[in-house]
């Protein structure tokens, strides 16, 4: 099993749609996670990070559940602007990153 | 936010030479710092974590003689492919790690990315 896994996609959503993605981490030792967006021949940059009570950040919304060891991020009324990866980032506890290999979100008109 | 800053942002050079990437945090002091590859449509794979002031710790597969990490200081880590080949060519993306306040939550900011191209 990977440690960080997610759904590659693409999710193809009109604008205003709600969209979801989820990501799995293997070890339970995982201490800090994060979303990151990147767009096509761009570096990552820092979207949110997940906070165990959850989060929201405007349409963004990041939740954890250690139980299961999935953290989420939930888009509400898509823009085209949204469209990107979504990366998927546990830290373990020594801070080394781990990457999942991203989610492509499409979002058309 | 914090910005990380990354040079040169492209090059192209022939088989067999050197080249180097810098990685500078601009607005932090930055102990631990990352040196990533991505290839077209895949992950981002992490090849080593340079620490300031001792050596860089390599990711399984990844040549230690190959790629050459310097981390001299806080706002600054090199990257120096040695005797690069066509097979070298990929999206080389450092990252810095912001340890933030005390009790926060650390996290890593990343450069723009250095596209490297060997003909």
């Amino acid at each position: 099993r990977k440690e960080v896994e997610q759904d590659p996609g693409p999710f193809n959503v009109p604008e205003g749609a709600t969209v979801a993605f989820n990501c799995t981490y293997s070890n339970s030792a995982s201490q800090s996670f994060f979303w990151y967006r990147q767009d096509c021949r761009k570096e990552p940059k820092l979207l949110m990070s997940v906070y165990s009570s959850g989060n929201e950040d405007g349409r963004f919304t990041a939740q954890l559940n250690r139980a299961s060891q999935y953290i989420s991020l939930l888009i509400r009324d898509s823009k085209l602007s949204d469209s990107a990866t979504y990366l998927c980032v546990v830290n373990k506890g020594s801070y080394i990153p781990t990457f999942g290999r991203g989610t492509s979100l499409i979002v058309h008109p | 936010g914090a910005v990380v800053s990354q040079h040169p942002s492209r090059v192209i050079c022939k088989s067999g030479t050197s080249v180097k990437i810098e990685c500078r945090s601009l607005d932090f002091q930055a102990t631990t710092m990352f040196w990533y590859r991505q290839f077209p449509k895949q992950s981002l794979m992490l090849m080593a974590t340079s620490n300031e002031g001792s050596k860089a710790t390599y990711e399984q597969g990844v040549e230690k003689d190959k790629f050459l990490i310097n981390h001299a200081s806080l706002t600054l880590s090199t990257l120096t492919v040695t005797s690069a080949h066509p097979e070298d060519s990929s999206f080389y993306i450092c990252s810095a790690r912001d340890p933030g306040l005390a009790g926060g939550s650390d996290t890593q900011y990343f450069g723009p990315g250095t596209r490297l191209t060997v003909l």
